[in-house]
């Protein structure tokens, strides 16, 4: 299967400081998407990089892929307390059946 | 505009019932999904529809049952309500089968 599983499982910062997730996987894949659930509500999507791809920056997100070690990093820099939610890495090969992990629970502290 | 929306939001209902969620996505999309967040966060996927047409269905009770009329809209209904079945649903679109998903709200089904 492809699921991703994400480290740590819960971390805890101040604002204004970094915050780095890692995603492992086991299989070959198109490509890995990171998405953010809020506490009730559905998941967005943030990051989808190819698996030609090395890196990828979207405003203060920044993805890393390392597919010869099948895993894959976000880094939120100068994370505020709007980043607070939970944390999901999905890899995806064939059909989009993505198989998202426990996630990581972000809390970023005012 | 809701790209995607599900109704209802809450739904409480006693065992044994059967019931209905509705998904519908006006974002042009030919992939629908369905997914199942438990109580300890993981998600789930249950099924997938490409332009009307079932490409997956995960191991789910054939109680669960999917039906698309048209491809903005894929609906869940649900027969002989069990307590297992408390979850939080998640309908989700994407333009084709290997792209970004864009998930729906939510719907709390809570079976008493």
């Amino acid at each position: 299967s492809q699921q991703g599983e994400e480290d740590p499982q819960a971390l805890s910062i101040q604002e204004g400081e970094n915050a780095t997730m890692n995603c492992s996987y086991k299989t070959s894949i198109n490509n890995l998407q990171w998405y953010r659930q809020n506490s009730g509500r559905g998941l967005v999507h943030l990051i989808l990089i190819r698996s030609n791809e090395r890196e990828k920056h979207s405003g203060r997100l920044r993805v890393t892929l390392d597919t010869s070690k099948k895993s894959s990093s976000l880094l939120i820099t100068a994370s505020r307390a709007a980043d607070t939610a939970s944390y999901f890495c999905a890899p995806s090969g064939g059909y989009n059946k993505l198989i998202f992990g426990a996630g990581t629970r972000l809390a970023v502290h005012p | 505009d809701t790209a995607v929306s599900q109704t209802p939001k809450y739904l409480v209902t006693q065992m044994g019932n059967d019931k209905s969620i509705k998904c519908e996505q006006n974002l042009g999309h030919d992939t629908m999904y369905w997914y199942k967040q438990d109580s300890k966060k993981f998600l789930k996927i249950m099924f997938s529809y490409n332009n009307k047409e079932l490409i997956i269905n995960e191991t789910v009770p054939n109680r669960f049952s999917p039906k698309s009329p048209d491809k903005a809209h894929l609906n869940l209904h649900i027969n002989s309500l069990e307590l297992g079945d408390s979850a939080v649903y998640f309908c989700a679109s994407s333009p084709g089968a290997i792209d970004t998903q864009y998930f729906g709200p939510g719907t709390r089904l809570t079976v008493l």
